[in-house]
């Protein structure tokens, strides 16, 4: 069973597009990563959100974390090329000690 | 600069076969995770390390094993090889629970 829902699986824009993507579950989490992973190399962190409501922001990247804390999302802004990639959600279900991956979401930005 | 480094990048084996795949890492850090990729299921946990002497199952453990008789190496042991272990193999290190460091990766065909 696949705890953490990545929506949507692909997306392909243009240039200089907003784009917002969405890591959903029915558990709550105490905290979520973000991590984006290039072809041919292993996925990279860019950020955690630890507290309900929570909103980072990393560079055109603007991370949230639900109130509820069983939601996160990621929104780019003018998003460029190179933001293409694969971006991930992970973090540990309340309730359990297994640390569980997103299947992603594969960006591709069109220049 | 610290680093999270795998050998090889690429293999080929055949099935039954015995295969050990390494994972050397510099940023000292007492933990590290081994992660199957595949299309379909995301990154998933083979076996993780909370410090030297220390190994744990994760949830797709079966025919793999790990050893850690040190700070920086966590080898991934292959018993005998079989189609269905065909996959990207990740290696990844943190002071954490969650991994914030991973390595570049091994394509693994078993044939």
């Amino acid at each position: 069973t696949q705890l953490l829902e990545q929506s949507p699986q692909f997306l392909s824009i243009q240039e200089g597009e907003n784009l917002t993507v969405y890591c959903n579950s029915s558990s709550v989490f105490s905290s979520l990563q973000w991590y984006r992973q290039e072809p041919g190399e292993g996925p990279v962190l860019l950020v955690t959100v630890v507290t309900g409501g929570e909103v980072k922001k990393l560079k055109r990247l603007t991370f949230q974390f639900g109130d509820a804390r069983k939601d996160s999302s990621l929104h780019i802004t003018a998003a460029q090329p190179g933001d293409t990639g694969l971006y991930l959600c992970a973090g540990v279900p309340s309730g359990t000690y297994k640390y569980i991956f997103g299947t992603g979401t594969r960006l591709k930005v069109l220049a | 600069d610290a680093e999270i480094t795998q050998s090889p990048r690429h293999k080929i084996t055949e099935t039954g076969r015995q295969v050990t795949l390494a994972c050397h890492q510099t940023w000292n850090h007492n933990n590290m995770f081994w992660y199957r990729q595949d299309l379909g299921h995301g990154l998933r946990l083979i076996h993780y390390s909370y410090g030297v002497q220390d190994t744990n199952k994760g949830e797709v453990s079966d025919g793999y094993s790990v050893s850690r008789s040190n700070t920086e190496d966590l080898p991934l042991t292959l018993e005998s090889a079989a189609s269905s272990q065909t996959s990207v193999y990740f290696c990844a290190s943190s002071e954490w629970d969650s991994p914030t460091h991973f390595g570049p990766g091994t394509r693994l065909t078993v044939t």
